[in-house]
């Protein structure tokens, strides 16, 4: 079992739509949990970041959290061609309290006028 | 302000060569991180900084990879005897002291033939 493990898609919607991403974690310690932006050629951008389980939202995006179950997904409304590119779900499992990140493979998200 | 930087973008060698890659974080991050990421894959933790020492080489493959960082800020990854699995783009990613945000780089993507 995977780390943290994504679904890879691609993930396909319709200009408009909601996209939703999910990801699992194994490590119950886990503290920090982060979704990465990455266009095809370029680094992981950082879009959202949750400590606390619930919702949490930032203009499109909303990052929700559930620890009981391990699962953090990312939701993007009102989808837009330019948001087509993987996502990367990353978790902070804070060994010795400082940030390693251990990443999943990635969604991809096609976004189709 | 500047973002962190990474030199070169790409870079080609020939199996068996030595190469360095180096990284500038973002001004007054003390905390500096390196990952690989391969085709289709997620970023994977190699080494962390804390200041001028590794606190966490646990990543690095091997031995022929070694990082350095001597003045607390610019940081080198070097590794020897280059093999066509080295092949991969290498992220430097930094952060502030007790944050937990990772901002990346944009990459060095290393090819060796």
């Amino acid at each position: 079992q995977k780390e943290v493990e994504q679904n890879s898609g691609p993930l396909s919607v319709p200009e408009g739509a909601i996209a939703s991403l999910n990801c699992t974690y194994s490590d119950r310690g886990s503290q920090s949990f982060f979704w990465y932006r990455q266009y095809s050629g370029k680094s992981p951008e950082l879009i959202m970041s949750i400590y606390s389980n619930g919702d949490k939202e930032d203009g499109r995006f909303t990052a929700q959290l559930n620890k009981a179950s391990q699962y953090v997904s990312l939701l993007i409304r009102d989808s837009q061609p330019s948001d087509s590119a993987t996502y990367l779900c990353a978790v902070n499992r804070r060994p010795g309290g400082y940030n390693k990140l251990i990443f999943g493979a990635g969604t991809r998200l096609a976004v189709h006028p | 302000g500047a973002g962190v930087s990474q030199t070169p973008s790409n870079k080609v060698t020939e199996k068996g060569k030595y190469v360095e890659l180096r990284c500038d974080p973002i001004s007054g991050h003390t905390a500096l991180y390196w990952y690989r990421q391969s085709l289709g894959q997620g970023p994977e933790f190699l080494i962390y900084f804390q200041g001028t020492g590794a606190a966490d080489d646990s990543g690095l493959p091997n031995d022929r990879f070694f990082a350095v960082r001597p003045e607390g800020s610019v940081s080198t990854l070097k590794i020897q005897r280059t093999e066509r699995g080295d092949s991969a783009v290498y992220l430097c990613a930094s952060s502030q002291t007790g944050g937990d945000e990772q901002f990346f780089g944009p990459g060095t993507r290393l090819t060796v033939l």
